[in-house]
């Protein structure tokens, strides 16, 4: 299995609060990526890292703010959190990002609940 | 419209069957084709790659049908160990552009 964590891996909190998840890697991949997995929509695009200090916005980034301050950390902040952010957060990380053959490896999520 | 839509089942089937899901995409421009499975409260895994000759992997073989726009996954002699969710995953040019479906969920029963 690819070297992938998330932390925490189950966060409840309140409406309005600030949240920062965490993805590390240890297999050195420049790409990293962090979806959202809600009933009937399959995982949706928040924001991708293409290197070190480079990010751009996925399908779904509004509300979502990331850093990449080193090659194997990934974050991603939710500066105010809402309801309709409670979801399964999923970290992926790939070798490169183009030409769109290659594998993206999963981190074991993280269960948010926005009360 | 959902870019790439999935039957969601559920699909309850005896060991040793075979069952087929099927997925279609709307975006003609997509370029590589994925089938990954996810078994419950777990990550997505690649299954396979989806190729235009189409491909077989032991008991899975996939198909594009680019015309249609249509991909399938075909699993013979079903084990107990295939229940899970499998994921059609669509990317349109490079990894930062995927397109999932909301997966086709499979009961193997004894």
């Amino acid at each position: 299995d690819a070297g992938i964590t998330q932390s925490p891996r189950h966060k409840v909190t309140e409406t309005g609060t600030p949240v920062t998840l965490r993805c590390h890697q240890t297999e050195n991949h420049r790409y990293m990526y962090w979806y959202r997995q809600d009933p009937g929509h399959g995982l949706r695009l928040i924001h991708y890292s293409y290197g070190v200090k480079d990010t751009d916005k996925g399908e779904v980034s509004d509300g979502y703010s990331v850093s990449r301050s080193k090659t194997e950390d990934f974050l991603l902040t939710l500066e105010s959190a809402t309801s309709s952010q409670t979801s399964v957060y999923f970290c992926a990380i790939s070798e490169s990002g183009s030409p769109g053959w290659e594998t993206q490896y999963f981190g074991p999520g993280t269960r948010l609940l926005v009360l | 419209r959902k870019e790439v839509e999935q039957d969601p089942g559920p699909f309850n089937v005896p060991e040793g069957a075979t069952v087929a899901f099927n997925c279609t995409y709307s975006n003609s421009a997509s370029q590589s084709f994925f089938w990954y499975r996810q078994d419950c409260r777990k990550e997505p895994k690649l299954l396979m790659s989806v190729y235009s000759s189409g491909n077989e992997d032991g008991r899975f073989t996939a198909q594009l049908n680019r015309a249609s726009q249509y991909i399938s996954l075909l699993i013979r002699d079903s084990k107990l160990s295939d229940s899970a969710t499998y994921l059609c995953v669509v990317n349109r040019r490079n990894n930062n552009d995927m397109r999932f479906g909301a997966g086709t969920r499979l009961t193997v029963k004894p």
